[in-house]
């Protein structure tokens, strides 16, 4: 079945440690994005990429990052720079509709890794 | 900047009940709008979607107009079922055409049996 898949769905972090989330989606899907989810909140986008080898920044960037070495992988690292890292990452994916302008419909989303900061 | 706001939760509601969850959009351009559900523990699950003005989107149930004039996208349910307890969130794209989705901050609803 195509999909999205995160692993792992729990981690934990001693304070000063990266950590690398994986996300890997065979919808053959351009477009990845990485969201952050704290309690009581929307989600903020911490990175996204359209296209293999390129990626940009999102609203909350800073003490993260990524690569994008392959269309179906996009690993996000979560450095010690992140200050309060404890959080449920969300990994989504999607694919711009055909035809004339490039329009981006809904995201399909993986179903989360939560990590812990001991 | 563009933006989402939803109404507060938590919306405690008995089964059967008429279900309307509140939100409206700021936004350059004319972007798609979507709703989509979380289940406790897991990823969010588009439940539907309205890609133009006056469009309506639905699902399972649930419906939601595209208002272009007063810029909401309310999500409604005529009887509630117990199995409908998740947190929903509302969504606009990016008009920017970057794939982006700016998320609202969530409403949670119980429903009780």
């Amino acid at each position: 079945d195509g999909g999205i898949t995160q692993s792992p769905k729990y981690l934990f972090r001693k304070e000063g440690q990266n950590v690398t989330l994986s996300c890997e989606q065979n919808l053959n899907h351009d477009a990845m994005y990485w969201y952050r989810q704290d309690p009581g909140q929307g989600l903020r986008l911490i990175y996204y990429s359209q296209i293999v080898n390129d990626f940009q920044k999102g609203d909350i960037a800073e003490g993260y990052s990524v690569s994008r070495e392959k269309k179906e992988s996009f690993p996000l690292t979560v450095t010690s720079a992140q200050k309060n890292p404890t959080a449920f990452y969300l990994c989504a994916s999607s694919i711009p509709t055909s035809g004339g302008a490039l329009v981006y419909n809904e995201q399909f989303f993986g179903p989360g890794t939560r990590l812990t900061v001991l | 900047g563009d933006s989402v706001t939803q109404m507060e939760g938590p919306v405690t509601l008995s089964e059967e009940a008429f279900l309307t969850i509140n939100c409206t959009y700021t936004a350059t351009g004319y972007p798609s709008l979507f709703w989509y559900v979380q289940y406790p523990g897991e990823g969010l699950q588009l439940l539907l979607k309205a890609t133009k003005a006056d469009d309506k989107g639905s699902n399972k149930g649930f419906e939601a107009t595209y208002r272009k004039e007063t810029t909401s996208f309310h999500l409604e349910k005529g009887s509630v079922q117990v199995s409908d307890s998740a947190v929903y969130f509302c969504a606009l794209s990016d008009p920017g055409n970057t794939g982006k989705l700016i998320f609202g901050q969530g409403t949670t609803l119980q429903v009780k049996p």
